[in-house]
């Protein structure tokens, strides 16, 4: 199975700053990812997919990037809505498809 | 526009049994193949389960191997997760979702049904 460490598991930020999670796979998945972002209460909502090609509706402010086992979200500017959990999600090898552990981004 | 709507969770003991729903529509649900996710109360996403459009492959997380069935009935547009011998550990809120074949996991997710085993 291929596993997907993703870090950091929380961080604290203020509004307008630029923000960097990670994650890592365990083996290549070329460029099969997607990040989610999850708001208490809520389904998760894709915002990346193919690792860098930005899913309708979401704000430029989001990008990511990255290939093979190191693959990075950016939020460029940080708006009160961002304020969430965010995973990361294999499909190149499955099953099973496999979820980062989330990384919790909170107001400082 | 694409909508799913997950019904069937409640409260029930260990070893017994709960069928999850998940009604499809806004897209052709006989194209696509389907997924199960969970979340524990304060965890992260699990994947659960996943069917071909057409239910010619089912595959399952190691977790509810033997227990969980996936199935669908393409006519009435409905995902289906018969749960059996139910564990405390499957307390959670259960989410389907449509895969995107090249892209995986796609959006949007259905809205959620919560599961409680408890005695």
């Amino acid at each position: 199975d291929i596993q997907m460490t993703q870090s950091p598991s929380s961080l604290s930020a203020s509004v307008g700053d630029r923000v960097t999670i990670t994650c890592r796979a365990s083996q290549g998945i070329r460029n099969d990812l997607g990040w989610y972002q999850q708001k208490p209460g809520k389904a998760p909502k894709r915002l990346i997919y193919a690792a860098s090609s930005l899913q309708s509706g979401v704000p430029s402010r989001f990008s990511g990037s990255g290939s093979g086992t190191e693959f990075t979200l950016t939020i460029s500017s940080l708006q009160p809505e961002d304020f969430a959990t965010y995973y990361c999600l294999q499909h190149n090898s499955y099953p099973p498809w496999t979820f980062g552990q989330g990384t919790k981004v909170e107001i400082k | 526009q694409v909508q799913l709507v997950e019904s069937g969770g409640g409260v029930v003991q260990p070893g017994g049994s709960l069928r999850l729903s998940c009604a499809a529509s806004g897209f052709t649900f006989s194209s696509y193949g389907m997924h199960w996710v969970r979340q524990a109360p304060g965890k992260g996403l699990e994947w659960v389960a996943f069917i071909r459009y057409d239910g010619s492959n089912k595959y399952y997380a190691d977790s509810v191997k033997g227990r969980f069935t996936i199935s669908r009935d393409n006519s009435k547009n409905t995902l289906y997760l018969q749960m059996n011998s139910l564990r405390a550990e499957d307390t959670a809120v259960y989410y389907c979702a449509k895969d995107s074949s090249w892209y995986g996991v796609d959006d949007p997710w259905g809205q959620g049904t919560l599961v409680t085993v408890s005695s």
